[in-house]
Formats: structure tokens, sequence, C-alpha cells
């Protein structure tokens, strides 16, 4: 399997602050992706890294990419209560069409 | 911004029952998913879609379900009869090359279906 498996379960934080989740995976991937899903809705695709990269930036996100220790991490800068959701890594594999998706990390900004 | 658009957004059907599932894919996107969420678990993976065929499925996607693009537009998710452990939100995504390798996939807002 190649679950992505995030850390922590849950994250309370104050509107501001930065909030760090990371994940884990099993096996090799060709890209890692993260997604953001607000209480009882869709998923919306946040940020996509390859394998051959180590940072990605988009706004307020910063992810980072360890293929040596299969390891990702997603970095909000600043926090809002609108960031208040649940975050999935989600893996996919070379020449694979699924995306794996791990349990989540539901954020809580508190304003 | 174009989404992909899902229909309906919740359904209630009766243990047994056939639903269809149906999802409106970005125009120019070749390669089509369907994903399910049981209430406070993981996303999981069902099915893959392109060029008219199944790429791939994963262990749940068993004989009760289908997937079809009736035409240009549309791609639907068939549950012959439904179980109770069926109940979920649905998801449908579609991507522009296959494997979400280059920009990630476009998911829907969902439909929840509960079997009664």
């Amino acid at each position: 399997s190649q679950q992505g498996e995030e850390d922590p379960q849950a994250l309370s934080i104050q509107e501001g602050e930065n909030a760090t989740m990371n994940c884990s995976y099993k096996t090799s991937i060709n890209n890692l992706q993260w997604y953001r899903q607000n209480s009882g809705r869709g998923l919306v695709h946040l940020i996509l890294i390859r394998s051959n990269e180590r940072e990605k930036h988009s706004g307020r996100l910063r992810v980072t990419l360890d293929t040596s220790k299969k390891s990702s991490s997603l970095l909000i800068t600043a926090s809002r209560a609108a960031d208040t959701a649940s975050y999935f890594c989600a893996t996919g594999n070379t020449g694979g069409f699924k995306t794996i998706f791990g349990a989540g990390t539901r954020l809580f900004v508190k304003a | 911004e174009p989404e992909v658009t899902q229909t309906p957004s919740h359904q209630v059907t009766q243990m047994g029952q056939e639903v269809i599932l149906r999802c409106v894919p970005i125009s120019n996107h070749l390669y089509f998913y369907w994903y399910r969420q049981i209430l406070g678990q993981k996303v999981e993976f069902l099915v893959s879609f392109y060029n008219n065929e199944i790429s791939e499925k994963s262990e749940i996607f068993d004989d009760q379900f289908s997937v079809e693009r009736p035409d240009g537009s549309n791609f639907t998710l068939k549950i012959r009869s439904t179980k109770l452990e069926d109940s979920a939100m649905y998801f449908c995504a579609s991507s522009e090359v296959g494997g979400v390798v280059q920009g990630g996939a476009f998911f829907g807002q969902g439909t929840r279906l509960t079997v009664v």
C-alpha cells in the first residue's frame, strides 16, 4: 500500500499562527498532492509536488517533500479562520491512474 | 473557473435499489475517476476511466458497480443493488492527463448517498 498517513490527526491553533501538517507514505511515488475538504463538502486541490521536487510554494502554502524519508509537510502561514478544514495528502504512483488518500488532519483555526 | 459538477447532491435510496450518480467532468479532460468517502473515513479510490474503458479499479469496485460515459459530457456511476454499507459520499473527479501527474485532479462537490 502507498497510503499517505497524516499527523497530527487534529490541530487547533490561533488565527495568525502557522500550521504544519505532516504526511508519510510507504512506497515510491511519482507525485504527492495536498487537498482541503471543508466539512461535508468536496475536495479542493491545493498543490502538487513531483518526486524530483523538494519544495513548492503557493500563496500562504509551502510544501516540502523528502523522498528518502517518504514524508511531506504542508505549512500554512498566517492562518485564518477560513483555513479551518480537513487536509489530506494523496500520492500518485508512476504509470497508475489512482490517487491514494490519507486519513487527513483536521485543522481548527480559532479567531 | 471550470468545475466538475455532480448530481444529485444527496440521494436516499432503499436497500436493493439501483442508483445512478451523475457527473459532468471538465470539458477538455480525458481521465475520469470515482472515489468514495464513508463518513469519518478516508477517501477511497473506486475506478478510473479513459478512452471509454476502465483503466484501473479497486477491490471495492465489484460487479455491483459500473461506470459509463453515455455521451460526450456525462460520466455515471451505477450501483445495481445498493447495500447499507454503500452509504457514503461519492466524489467524481477528472484530470487533463492520466495519473494526475501534471496538475492534480479536479473533484466535484460529491453526492451523499444514504441507503436505508
